[in-house]
């Protein structure tokens, strides 16, 4: 049980939709990551927030984008669904930043894009 | 370039037994962090076990333990005495620097199958 918590666990959508994901990190964390799982794959970073900005991106377009609001909750938004954006999106928290700063991962939303 | 390597696919052992989970990266920081993590199917990255760049001794956690060799740049996992729970996917992860984002770096992962 790592206190971080995701919703919806499963959602279907079409391809050109929009969706949203939810996380609720640990209380406390200030710091929040977003990661796309793909079939098969290891996560991959897509971005982070630090005190409700983003601080650091991965190699994923403008279409996904994020929110951090000071309840230590998040968002994760996907504009224009294609069908490579099918996978396991995984929030995780950590108290602070830093090299030795372990990550509590939530359960993750399954996505599928139809 | 891989960042992480894991060269094992899968791995099947015996209840009991130890297994050794294969881990080798490439980084040209001083300063970076390796990590394990266990996935198992209820999708959950759960943390093991963390070793700093610094640390001269190896970490251990439990029943885990890190096989840490900085010259030859692989942080191999020991699960000592497995047992059915530990059946998952172990990937093996790195976060480079000090600065700005610290995103974790993942390598693709080992399915771990322990056998009664």
């Amino acid at each position: 049980e790592t206190g971080v918590t995701q919703s919806p666990t499963h959602l279907i959508k079409t391809r050109g939709q929009q969706v949203t994901l939810r996380c609720s990190s640990q209380s406390g964390h200030n710091t929040v990551s977003w990661y796309q799982q793909a079939l098969g794959q290891g996560p991959q970073f897509i971005f982070q927030y630090y005190r409700e900005e983003e601080n650091g991106r991965g190699n994923f377009p403008p279409r996904f984008s994020g929110l951090q609001f000071p309840n230590y909750s998040s968002e994760l938004n996907v504009n224009a669904l294609e069908l490579d954006d099918s996978a396991l999106y995984l929030c995780a928290s950590s108290l602070k930043t830093g090299v030795s700063e372990k990550l509590f991962f939530g359960s993750g939303t399954q996505l599928s894009v139809l | 370039a891989q960042k992480i390597t894991q060269t094992q696919p899968g791995m099947f052992v015996q209840e009991k037994e130890a297994v050794t989970l294969d881990c080798t990266y490439d980084t040209s920081d001083q300063s970076y962090g390796l990590f394990w993590y266990k996935q198992p199917s209820s999708g959950e990255m759960i943390f093991l076990i963390y070793q700093g760049s610094y640390d001269e001794q190896n970490a251990t956690e439990g029943r885990y333990s890190l096989n840490f060799q900085k010259a030859r740049k692989s942080a191999n996992l020991v699960i000592s005495a497995s047992q059915l729970g530990d059946s998952a996917m172990y990937f093996c992860a790195m976060r480079e620097g000090e600065g700005g984002a610290q995103k974790l770096v993942f390598g693709q992962g080992t399915r771990l199958t322990i056998n009664p």
